[in-house]
């Protein structure tokens, strides 16, 4: 199972964009990056997935290098209810290779 | 469209005594997650069913936990006894796509 690196804890200041870097060194060529966002007492949310290049949905975009060792979530001016504890996650989207969760990135906005 | 269905969402218990979990999936959702999640960490794969079939267990304690999904559907994770240790949120998720996981609120379990 490809091993997921992230920083453990983030600040930002209301209406800034913050970059939450990943880094996945041994993916594998049929592993998809996807990150999930959890709020206190809630169970973890999709945000966002992608293969490569960019993704960009309402929420999010996904940036993925070309060697796909490392992808980093961008959050457009972030609000206080942006806080929230931010995880990246590889695997396979077949289902066979299960997601696993790391620690995740603790993002505290600050007013 | 409701969300993941989980009860009770907190639970107290004696060390030694069972407990049990319930999960009820979005309608249609034929995969379905049992995660554990302790304070500071991200959730950690207990199970996976994919309808009624336990396809991933090899995360379950087995000597002490156990789960069934009768008829593909509603889910119930047990511990039996409890230990000081099983403290924890256990997450239930559901999905049709295997990257897109959706998860209910969660049960926290205190183990006294």
């Amino acid at each position: 199972l490809a091993k997921t690196t992230q920083p453990i804890s983030m600040d930002s200041y209301e209406g800034q964009e913050v970059n939450i870097t990943c880094s996945h060194n041994n993916i594998a060529t049929n592993d998809y990056i996807t990150w999930y966002q959890q709020f206190p007492s809630q169970g973890p949310r999709f945000i966002i997935q992608g293969y490569k290049t960019k993704v960009t949905n309402e929420v999010a975009s996904l940036f993925i290098p070309a060697d796909r060792k490392s992808s980093t979530l961008s959050l457009p001016r972030v609000s206080l209810s942006d806080t929230a504890v931010y995880y990246c996650l590889v695997g396979g989207i077949s289902g066979n290779t299960p997601l696993v969760f790391g620690k995740g990135t603790r993002l505290s906005v600050i007013a | 469209e409701a969300g993941v269905v989980q009860s009770p969402r907190y639970k107290i218990i004696e060390k030694k005594q069972p407990v049990a979990f319930w999960c009820n999936p979005i309608s249609g959702h034929n995969t379905l997650y049992w995660y554990r999640q302790n304070l500071g960490q991200g959730p950690e794969l207990l199970i996976r069913y994919e309808n009624e079939e336990a396809v991933d267990d090899s995360q379950l304690p087995k000597d002490r936990f156990s789960a069934e999904r009768l008829k593909g559907v509603d889910s119930t994770l047990k511990i039996q006894p409890a230990e000081l240790g099983d403290s924890a949120v256990y997450l239930c998720a559901s999905t049709d796509r295997a990257y897109e996981q959706y998860f209910g609120p969660g049960t926290r379990l205190t183990v006294t």
